[in-house]
């Protein structure tokens, strides 16, 4: 089945500083991966849509400066989370569409947990 | 606004029983219902998915009954194991080339199978 990895899957950063988390597909091409984020016992929120070699589509309410998302290639997209302040303490999780699989399908990555201190 | 109203919030049922989540939404536009599982700190799976032209499809001891007029969805785990302690999510969506199939969830229900 499709496998999607994330890393890390733990980051611990200061407040004010930068931090990366990577998404790869790992058997499969992703034109489209999705970015959301997770509070403790809450639903996952759709931070962003990106697209391999365009800009991401960003959410309501999402500060396309802060959460910088890049899909530079097929199969990995990348989240950084710039200035982190403790309130961008949350379970980061991306999801990777495979189109062979159809339009709808989404195969999620196991989550990294960012904190911010 | 929510566009997927997801009940209940929590769920107790022993080992054996039945448990049964129920999603509702507005947008007759959406044309793909997947029920994820998601274990504490990890990420969602897909444990289960319908479209709208068919009314029951069933994986083993997961339904998903579906009635289009009612927009409402359900999950039925059947022979509920304390395995199958976990939060689960309705969600909804339709392609667009302006959404990509962008998931729109309901907000969880955290199931407790007793032993």
């Amino acid at each position: 089945g499709a496998v999607v990895s994330q890393h890390p899957s733990r980051v611990i950063c200061k407040s004010g500083t930068s931090v990366k988390i990577e998404c790869r597909s790992l058997d499969f091409q992703a034109t489209t991966m999705f970015w959301y984020r997770q509070f403790p016992k809450q639903s996952l929120m759709l931070m962003a849509t990106s697209n391999e070699g365009s800009k991401a589509t960003y959410e309501q309410g999402v500060e396309k400066d802060k959460f910088l998302i890049n899909h530079a290639s097929l199969t990995l997209s990348t989240l950084t989370v710039t200035s982190a302040h403790p309130e961008d303490s949350s379970f980061y999780i991306c999801s990777a569409r495979e189109p062979l699989a159809g339009y709808y399908e989404q195969y999620f990555g196991p989550g990294t947990r960012l904190t911010v201190t | 606004q929510q566009q997927v109203k997801q009940s209940p919030q929590s769920l107790i049922v022993q080992k054996g029983g039945i448990s049964i989540i129920n999603c509702a939404y507005e947008n007759t536009a959406f044309d793909y219902f997947p029920w994820y599982q998601q274990f504490p700190g990890k990420g969602p799976a897909l444990l289960i998915a319908i479209r709208p032209d068919v009314s029951e499809k069933k994986e083993g001891r997961f339904t998903i009954s579906f009635n289009k007029s009612a927009k409402q969805f359900s999950l039925h785990i059947m022979d509920s194991q304390p395995g199958d302690s976990a939060t689960y999510f309705c969600a909804a969506s339709m392609f667009t080339t302006d959404s990509w199939g962008k998931l729109q969830f309901g907000a969880g229900t955290q199931v407790v199978v007793t032993p």
